[in-house]
């Protein structure tokens, strides 16, 4: 079945930088962009980026443009995302999540989430 | 970018009855590229529509959408008690950037 298992969050200080980790199991990875969604505690759902499936087309929100850069290793069936220049406004469970099909940016499958906790 | 208004922001209903959750943009919406997502206390969300219309995997038939431009609802016909939650709208359109409404929450009567 489908898996996707996030890392790397944590209790991290302002203006540093952290790296989610994404492994992904249960199908063909190298075949299915990947996006990742965020939300903070209490709060709704915030779309961030997307890869494409074989990493050459990324997009990202405006919100956090500059500050967080989407990759993939298809090799080792796992996505990324570097997060940089933290803020308190950053805290939040980071999800990713699987694109169903080509050109139909919607997710079918999400992971459990890692929390990114911005404080001094 | 689309802005999605969700309504009503909580919806109190009681098992068997029927729920219609709107989800309205603020421009139309694509090829009915919008889709609806639950979200229970501490778990991930879960796809139950795309396409406007199309149910995901899995996804029981009580779960409906339907709409399009700038009207789209999410109709569940008879609440079972795992039903209530938090339910998203999402649209997707032909290209990023993707946005979500902010939320409706359906609870116990």
């Amino acid at each position: 079945q489908v898996q996707l298992v996030e890392s790397g969050g944590g209790v991290v200080q302002p203006g540093r930088s952290l790296r989610l980790s994404c492994a992904a199991s249960g199908f063909t990875f190298s075949t299915h962009a990947l996006h990742w969604v965020r939300q903070a505690p209490g709060k709704g759902l915030e779309w961030l980026t997307v890869i494409s499936a074989d990493g050459t087309f990324k997009s990202y929100a405006d919100s956090v443009k500059g500050r967080i850069t989407i990759s993939r290793d298809n090799s080792k069936n796992t996505l990324f995302l570097q997060l940089d220049t933290l803020k308190p406004e950053d805290t939040a469970v980071y999800y990713c999540a699987r694109q169903l099909r080509f050109a139909e940016w919607f997710q079918d499958y999400w992971g459990q989430g890692t929390l990114v906790a911005v404080s001094s | 970018e689309i802005v999605l208004t969700q309504s009503p922001g909580t919806l109190s209903l009681s098992p068997g009855e029927r729920a219609t959750l709107s989800c309205r943009p603020s421009q139309s919406v694509r090829s009915s590229y919008l889709a609806w997502y639950q979200q229970k206390p501490g778990q991930a969300p879960r796809l139950l529509i795309y396409g406007a219309s199309s149910r995901a995997t899995g996804i029981p038939d009580r779960f409906s959408g339907s709409g399009s431009g700038t009207d789209f609802t999410l109709t569940i016909s008879r609440l079972e008690p795992e039903d209530f939650a938090v339910y998203y709208c999402q649209q997707y359109g032909s290209s990023p950037p993707i946005t979500f409404g902010q939320g409706t929450r359906l609870e116990i009567k």
